[in-house]
């Protein structure tokens, strides 16, 4: 069966400094990965996707198949960083998304 | 013009009670899904649907009943609350069964005593 982990429940830094997110998965068929993003007292929203390959908000995220990884990065936070991360993994037919159970990153000054 | 709306945004009732969670998009979507966020944020689904059938259904118990009159809206009734079922309840739709991105209402949290 399918699985996600993202390991940090938490994961604190200052401001300036670099971030990762780390995001596991498992799965045996091809992966196809997201990662959303709750702001506080917003909705959970879409951050990026492996297939579209592109930085949003100057986050990245390369899949690595071998490790079966998809770790979120940005070279230097900023305070309106600070949100829940889900790591997300689609599976199947039946556009089914199963999501980690989230790193909550808090930038501080 | 908000993409999904969840009404209501907050429910608190006793054991035992029925409830129904109503979800509209206005997006033009085919597909949509309930999702439950317990205390520790823990996201899961629980049903998918796509152009009003059924699709996904995360053996969720038979107390909870979605029902999709049109495309546009997703209801989930939930009869003979229990406790464990506080907790925070999410609409989304996208526009297919592909990995296409998910719209999130803003949640329902429910919270039974």
């Amino acid at each position: 069966a399918q699985r996600v982990t993202q390991p940090e429940k938490l994961l604190s830094v200052f401001k300036g400094a670099p971030v990762e997110l780390k995001c596991n998965y498992s799965y045996s068929g091809s992966p196809e990965l997201f990662w959303y993003v709750q702001y506080s007292r917003q909705r959970l929203q879409l951050l990026l996707r492996h297939i579209s390959r592109e930085s949003i908000k100057g986050f990245t995220a390369d899949l690595n198949k071998g490790e079966t990884s998809f770790h979120l990065k940005k070279p230097f936070a900023q305070e309106e960083d600070s949100a829940m991360y889900y790591c997300a993994l689609h599976t199947g037919t039946a556009s089914k998304l199963t999501f980690g159970t989230g790193t909550r990153l808090q930038v501080t000054l | 013009d908000t993409a999904v709306s969840q009404t209501p945004k907050y429910l608190v009732t006793q054991m035992g009670n029925d409830k129904s969670i109503k979800c509209e998009q206005n997006l033009g979507h085919d597909t949509m899904y309930w999702y439950k966020q317990d205390s520790k944020k823990f996201l899961k689904i629980m049903f998918s649907y796509n152009n009003k059938e059924l699709i996904i259904n995360e053996t969720v118990p038979n107390r909870f009943s979605p029902k999709s009159p049109d495309k546009a809206h997703l209801n989930l009734h939930i009869n003979s609350l229990e406790l464990g079922d506080s907790a925070v309840y999410f609409c989304a739709s996208s526009q297919g069964t592909g990995p296409y991105e998910q719209y999130f209402g803003p949640g329902t949290r429910l919270t039974v005593t």
